[in-house]
């Protein structure tokens, strides 16, 4: 069985400001991992994706995240906050054979 | 490249109605998704196909949801009674194939019950 854990269902930040959301995964296998942003009113979009290569991952729109296994853990970050980046974002784990699993999201609010 | 295409991207029904939603894929791809996803939650997968065939439908709620892949391209959701708490956001997603290929996902149909 597979499930994700995203801490806090809301996140605020200053514009300019860096930007972390937290994501727990729990697999029995190596698993793949991935965030999924969603603007109001649309589907979702890929931000990036973990499929056991490098464990720093870049994705689009200036945000990565760090595969560590350790910690069972896909945080995703960025920088600098900028307006745009306002949405909910969304962790999911599969491994590879088994369906995707999604977390429950977080909203990014993004203040001047 | 044209991506997935969803209809309609509202609805309004009373319980007990039926409604059908449509789902056209990215050309040449082969897995297509249905997934729930109701206010406040992450999507949740109903169906999953692979061209014509069906390879996963263990959360779909069979007594009243049901889906067909025709000519594995286009897909049709339908759900016959509709219920209150069947109000959620139904996505259509697909990718080239199953596993970790990225999924491709529609504007969504907002479905609400009243």
């Amino acid at each position: 069985a597979q499930s994700v854990t995203q801490l806090g269902s809301h996140v605020s930040v200053s514009e300019g400001a860096l930007v972390l959301l937290r994501c727990n995964y729990s697999s029995s296998v190596p698993p793949y991992l991935f965030w999924y942003v969603q603007y109001p009113n649309q589907g979702l979009q890929l931000l990036l994706k973990y499929t056991s290569a490098a464990t720093l991952v870049k994705g689009i729109n200036g945000f990565e995240a760090e595969f560590k296994k350790s910690e069972t853990s896909f945080h995703l970050t960025k920088p600098s906050a900028h307006m745009s980046d306002a949405a909910e974002y969304f962790c999911a784990v599969t491994s590879g054979y088994s369906t995707l699993t999604f977390g429950k999201g977080t909203m990014l609010l993004v203040s001047p | 490249e044209a991506g997935v295409a969803q209809s309609p991207r509202y609805k309004i029904i009373e319980k007990r109605q039926s409604v059908a939603f449509w789902c056209n894929p990215i050309s040449g791809h082969a897995t297509l998704y249905w997934y729930q996803q109701i206010l406040g939650q992450g999507p949740k997968l109903l169906i999953q196909f692979q061209n014509n065939g069906v390879v996963d439908d263990s959360q779909l709620p069979k007594d009243r949801f049901s889906a067909e892949r025709l000519k594995g391209v286009d897909s049709t959701l339908k759900i016959q009674p509709a219920k209150l708490e069947d109000s959620a956001v139904y996505l259509c997603a697909s990718s080239l194939d199953t596993g970790a290929y990225e999924q491709y996902f529609g504007p969504g149909t907002r479905l609400t019950v009243t």
